[in-house]
């Protein structure tokens, strides 16, 4: 059965650091993508950037560009998404899905992770 | 403002049928699959409809989905209160070289 489990909710406070994950497993994790994908509270979904795990070759949305590094360790089948100074206004839930070849589009999805930035 | 538009909310009575509009540009919809996702309330989406017009294992045959040129739409037939629930569009986009969602449509069963 192909899963992606992420790590808990985090509360953290303005310019903290914080490093998210998602663990793949059920699926061989080299073979597909794995796509990050922001939902503010009460809003849409918005794609912030897609990785390889066999290479890390990985693009990201101009939104989120400069702001979010993704990466992935694909010796543990896991993939992170990671800020270095967080902002209130990060404060929303994150999904990672796996992404087959580009015009694929996700198809599993992580049970998100929540992520609250407040002083 | 999504790449992808599609209409803030419709809603139809149960048993009823109700289609969803995605429209797009050339860069995405226009060269590329089409893919559709529910999701329900404090829930993760969940994949519906895949290349235009493919149904997951799993996934009612009461969805369907179609695309012509830029635009696409994701039909629920017969439908049920446990439908209730936003409805998402998203596709590749070439120019961007990445996936490109709609805003989401909030279905409500009268």
């Amino acid at each position: 059965e192909v899963q992606l489990v992420q790590s808990g909710a985090e509360v953290k406070k303005p310019g903290e650091s914080l490093r998210i994950s998602c663990k793949g497993s059920g699926y061989s994790f080299t073979s597909y993508w794995i796509t990050w994908v922001r939902q503010m509270p009460g809003k849409g979904l918005e794609w912030m950037g897609t990785i390889d795990p066999s290479d890390s070759y990985t693009t990201y949305s101009p939104s989120f560009q400069g702001h979010v590094t993704i990466s992935a360790d694909k010796s543990i089948s896991t993939a992170y998404l990671q800020w270095s100074s967080l902002k209130a206004s990060d404060t929303a839930m994150y999904y990672c899905a796996r992404h087959g070849v580009a015009a694929a589009g996700p198809d599993y999805w992580g049970q998100g992770t929540l992520v609250t930035v407040s002083s | 403002q999504s790449v992808l538009t599609q209409p803030p909310s419709v809603s139809e009575a149960p048993r009823q049928r109700v289609t969803i509009s995605c429209s797009g540009s050339s860069s995405n919809i226009g060269n590329n699959a089409v893919h559709w996702y529910q999701q329900l309330p404090g829930k993760a989406p969940k994949l519906l409809i895949y290349y235009d017009d493919l149904l997951p294992s799993g996934v009612s045959d009461r969805f369907s989905g179609s695309k012509s040129g830029t635009s696409a739409s994701l039909a629920i037939s017969g439908l049920q209160s446990e439908d209730e629930a936003d409805y998402y569009c998203a596709a590749w986009d070439d120019s961007l070289n990445g996936v490109v969602f709609g805003g989401g449509t909030k279905l409500t069963v009268l």
